[in-house]
């Protein structure tokens, strides 16, 4: 079946302007994380979404990284005023359920770059 | 001290000998593993978990967890050049925990 897709798969900005990451999880899986990979930091939490529970937002590193979960499905990642620093890729995973024995599974992620 | 650890080669290996990939782990409430591929430029794939004691095989990869010593490691037999990529090491704390909290990963170079 499909996979965890993620749009766009590049992503060039200026530094300061916003920017949206959408994903989309495998069908049927309920929860949703975002991670992002960058050279030096290796691969980090952000944030993640469990139905309608509240969101776990631990990994976010600033008040500029919000995300929002429509439906109980599809999600967005927004960094609003980007810095060179957010300059990485963001990933995205889901699972069947938030337990322990569900496994997570990536989409292609999106490399942004912050100019 | 890193919450994952691994050693972050590379790691060369002949053709057909098998491969011996280590992480480490602070945290005892750890409960699952994970161990996942990434090939440069791509995301991680999951190539295998495992949530108890002992050993757990699926075809050519072999996963051995031992929570006393907080250590699980990943065994490539038969070694093929299309193995060479990062392995990347992934721990779940608690029963109901979310996150993985991945280590620094493995680059595995296996040579013709």
């Amino acid at each position: 079946g499909a996979g965890v897709s993620q749009s766009p798969s590049n992503k060039v900005t200026e530094k300061g302007k916003d920017v949206e990451l959408r994903c989309d999880p495998i069908s049927g899986h309920t929860a949703l994380y975002w991670y992002r990979q960058s050279l030096g930091q290796g691969l980090e939490f952000l944030i993640y979404f469990q139905g309608n529970s509240a969101p776990d937002k631990s990994g976010l590193p600033s008040d500029r990284f919000s995300a929002e979960r429509t439906g109980g499905s599809v999600s967005t990642l927004t960094i609003q005023r980007t810095q060179q620093e957010d300059s990485a890729v963001y990933l995205c995973a889901s699972s069947r359920g938030g337990g322990a024995d569900h496994e997570q599974y990536f989409g292609p992620g999106t490399r942004l770059t912050v100019t | 001290q890193k919450e994952v650890e691994q050693n972050s080669g590379p790691l060369s290996v002949p053709e057909g000998a098998i491969a011996s990939l280590n992480c480490t782990y602070s945290d005892r409430g750890s409960q699952s593993f994970f161990w996942y591929r990434q090939y440069s430029g791509k995301s991680p794939e999951l190539i295998m978990f495992i949530y108890s004691n002992g050993d757990k095989e699926d075809g050519r990869f072999t996963a051995q967890l031992n929570k006393a010593s907080q250590y699980v490691s990943l065994l490539i037999r038969d070694s093929q050049p299309s193995d060479s990529a990062t392995y990347l090491c992934a721990v779940r704390v608690g029963a109901a925990g979310n996150k993985l909290t991945f280590g620094g990963g493995t680059r595995v170079l296996v040579k013709p």
